[in-house]
């Protein structure tokens, strides 16, 4: 079965740092999909991005940019210039196929940005 | 208005009672699903839908029943509330991308 780990339970940086948060999965198929998802104070689930397990291209979105690996199973996430509306819970998910049932989540890491 | 909408928003209800979660979807998307987030825990998957009529198990499906009579509908029942239940449920459909409603915050007293 799938399982991802997000060793990082929470981050705290200064307004325009950059951090990176982690995440590590596991998975026994080689079709599989990546998301990462924001959870702001608000409570919602924000999508953030989704990768498939053929695309190891890294992504920059803005500020996001994510670093897919297949050689050490790690899709990890970094936030430039860090600001404090990107204070909030990232989870990191893993799916192992397109329509599959089970998207399994890791356990979130809380990340707060200080001004 | 499209989306995915869940309901209620906040319930208390007390232990033993039977609650029902509603959650419901515009898209026409096969597959849904109910977590629930707990702290330390991230969401974890109780139950999920390929389809109408198709459901199983997902991660922690103990005290939960669902059932999909209807694409957009997914409900979910805690057939007799404990207070390990009390959690934030979160019901999503998916189309490659997951989408999430806002969520339902259950205290069991």
């Amino acid at each position: 079965a799938q399982k991802v780990t997000q060793a990082q339970t929470e981050i705290s940086v200064v307004e325009k740092e950059d951090v990176t948060l982690d995440c590590v999965y596991e998975t026994r198929d080689t079709t599989y999909y990546l998301f990462w998802y924001k959870q702001p104070p608000s409570g919602e689930l924000v999508f953030l991005i989704r990768r498939n397990s053929f695309d190891e291209q890294n992504e920059i979105s803005g500020r996001y940019s994510w670093n897919f690996q297949k050689s050490t199973s790690s899709f990890n996430f970094t936030i430039t210039a860090s600001q404090v509306v990107d204070s909030a819970v990232y989870f990191c998910a893993l799916s192992e196929a397109w329509d599959n049932n089970d998207m399994r989540f890791g356990a979130g890491t809380r990340l707060t940005v200080k001004p | 208005d499209a989306g995915i909408t869940q309901s209620p928003r906040y319930k208390i209800t007390e232990t033993g009672r039977q609650v029902t979660l509603m959650c419901h979807q515009t898209w026409s998307h096969s597959y849904m699903f109910w977590y629930r987030q707990d702290l330390g825990h991230g969401l974890r998957l109780i139950y999920y839908s390929a389809a109408a009529d198709i459901t199983d198990k997902g991660e922690v499906p103990d005290g939960y029943v669902v059932s999909r009579s209807k694409t957009e509908n997914f409900p979910l029942t805690l057939e007799s509330a404990t207070r390990s239940q009390t959690s934030v449920y979160f019901c999503a459909s998916k189309d490659g991308e997951a989408f999430f409603g806002q969520g339902t915050r259950l205290t069991v007293v």
